[in-house]
């Protein structure tokens, strides 16, 4: 079985940019999270999709937006771009089959580094 | 609020030695679960053992095993006969209820051959 795929593993971008990042889950895998890893915050939750639909958002502003698609794929965007934004943005997938998500294992892909220059 | 304290930020030990890495977390919620992951330098974290709440049966895993105190609300982390591919960054993580989880801010162990 494939594991999480994020795409693309680099990106380069500069301040005001907007970027979008990609993640494919496990096959039957419903719940996809995001997270973002910096040295300073450490590992800080984003949000998580069921079913296309947003079922949590953390504390981050607006810039920071998500999709999920019916296949279980999903994006997120951030927009307009800042320096702060560079970080290694993590996806991760669920076998959740009823209940929370939260409480089963998450498999992770290898992550998406960001640099925003 | 939630939180989780993993105090030790770097820890080097010499190949074979035995290692804990300690985990503190704080919670009113009276269900919840603690996790452990390993993140590699490739990047992905790697989920190692998840426990519950009104389980505090230690457990063994090969060279792991994890010790669960919920009087001191504590879930340490001991490889034993450290080897160099457990050279990583170990997560500790709490999910209180139906929330996301929370974080600690890792431990850094390097094992020198």
């Amino acid at each position: 079985k494939a594991g999480v795929t994020q795409t693309p593993r680099y990106l380069i971008k500069t301040r005001g940019q907007q970027v979008t990042l990609s993640c494919s889950p496990i096959s039957g895998h419903r719940s996809v999270s995001w997270y973002q890893q910096t040295p300073g915050q450490g590992l800080q939750f984003l949000f998580e999709y069921f079913s296309e639909t947003q079922r949590n958002k953390g504390n981050f502003p607006g810039r920071f937006s998500g999709r999920q698609f019916s296949n279980s794929r999903s994006e997120m965007n951030v927009s307009t771009l800042e320096l702060g934004d560079s970080a290694l943005y993590l996806c991760a997938s669920s076998p959740q089959t009823g209940g929370s998500s939260y409480n089963s294992p998450l498999h992770f892909g290898n992550g998406t580094r960001l640099t925003v220059t | 609020a939630q939180k989780v304290t993993q105090a030790q930020t770097e820890i080097s030990v010499v190949e074979k030695e035995d290692v804990t890495l300690d985990c503190v977390y704080e919670t009113r919620d009276t269900t919840y679960y603690l996790f452990w992951y390993k993140q590699p330098p490739s990047g992905e974290l790697v989920f190692l053992i998840r426990r519950n709440s009104f389980d505090e049966q230690n457990e063994i895993s090969g060279r792991y095993s994890w010790n669960f105190q919920k009087s001191t609300s504590s879930f340490n982390f001991t490889i034993t006969a450290s080897q160099v591919v457990d050279s990583a960054v170990y997560f500790c993580a709490l999910s209180p209820g139906n929330t996301p989880l929370v974080f600690g801010k890792g431990t850094r162990l390097s094992v020198i051959a």
